[in-house]
């Protein structure tokens, strides 16, 4: 079955250190997207991306980059982690642009301490 | 800037009771979706509303999307411990977005 996975499941760095978590989808899909989710702000778009070497930042990119060499991966990387980033991150997965069902993978719970 | 509004924040009713909750935008919508998130899990979606005024039915669960395309619910009917969770309204013409959720709590 496809599925879409994210590693590690949980991760605590120290404040400036570089961190990078990583998203896997045997969906074939073009389009990925990063999300984060605090209390009180719901699910925000960090990046996404509509194919292989295509990237555009969303709403809250700041501290954030990615890069997507295929298809199935779309890495995320803090630069030199916050404690402001501290959040659980989903990546998730859509066959076409906009209005169709996204698949989520479970999430990685991110500590900067 | 396209946003999406959802009401109640929170809710927590008995379980048998009937409840709706919104999705408001000040935007048109080509569809919405609705997703429905458990603890520790990634969202999962539940349905999609296209037209305009459209209802679609999933067992205990109806959604209706509004006729302008602005604005879509969605209705529970005798509500059951199994239904909690956080919901999810979302949409976009280039990227998905999602409002804040409703956090709904069924009390047995």
């Amino acid at each position: 079955d496809a599925e879409i996975t994210q590693s590690p499941r949980h991760k605590i760095t120290e404040t400036g250190r570089q961190v990078t978590l990583a998203c896997h989808q045997t969906w074939n899909h073009n389009n990925m997207f990063w999300y984060r989710q605090d209390l009180g702000h719901g699910l925000r778009l960090i990046h996404y991306s509509y194919g292989v070497q295509d990237t555009n930042k969303g709403e809250v990119s700041d501290g954030y980059s990615v890069s997507r060499s295929n298809t199935e991966d779309l890495p995320l990387t803090l630069e030199s982690a916050a404690s402001s980033q501290t959040s659980v991150y989903f990546c998730a997965s859509s066959a076409w642009q906009g209005g169709t069902e996204a698949f989520f993978g479970q999430g990685t719970r991110l500590t900067v301490v | 800037t396209q946003l999406l509004e959802q009401s109640p924040q929170f809710l927590s009713i008995q379980e048998g009771e009937n409840l709706t909750v919104y999705c408001n935008s000040s935007s048109v919508f080509s569809s919405l979706q609705w997703y429905r998130q458990e603890p520790g899990e990634g969202p999962v979606l539940l349905v999609t509303v296209v037209t305009g005024g459209e209802v679609k039915k999933l067992k205990r669960l109806t959604f209706q999307f509004g006729d302008a395309r602005k604005d879509s619910s969605l209705h529970i009917t005798a509500a059951q411990p199994g239904d909690t969770g956080l919901y999810l309204c979302a949409g976009g013409r280039d990227k998905i977005i999602f409002g804040k959720g409703t956090r709904l709590h069924i009390l047995p």
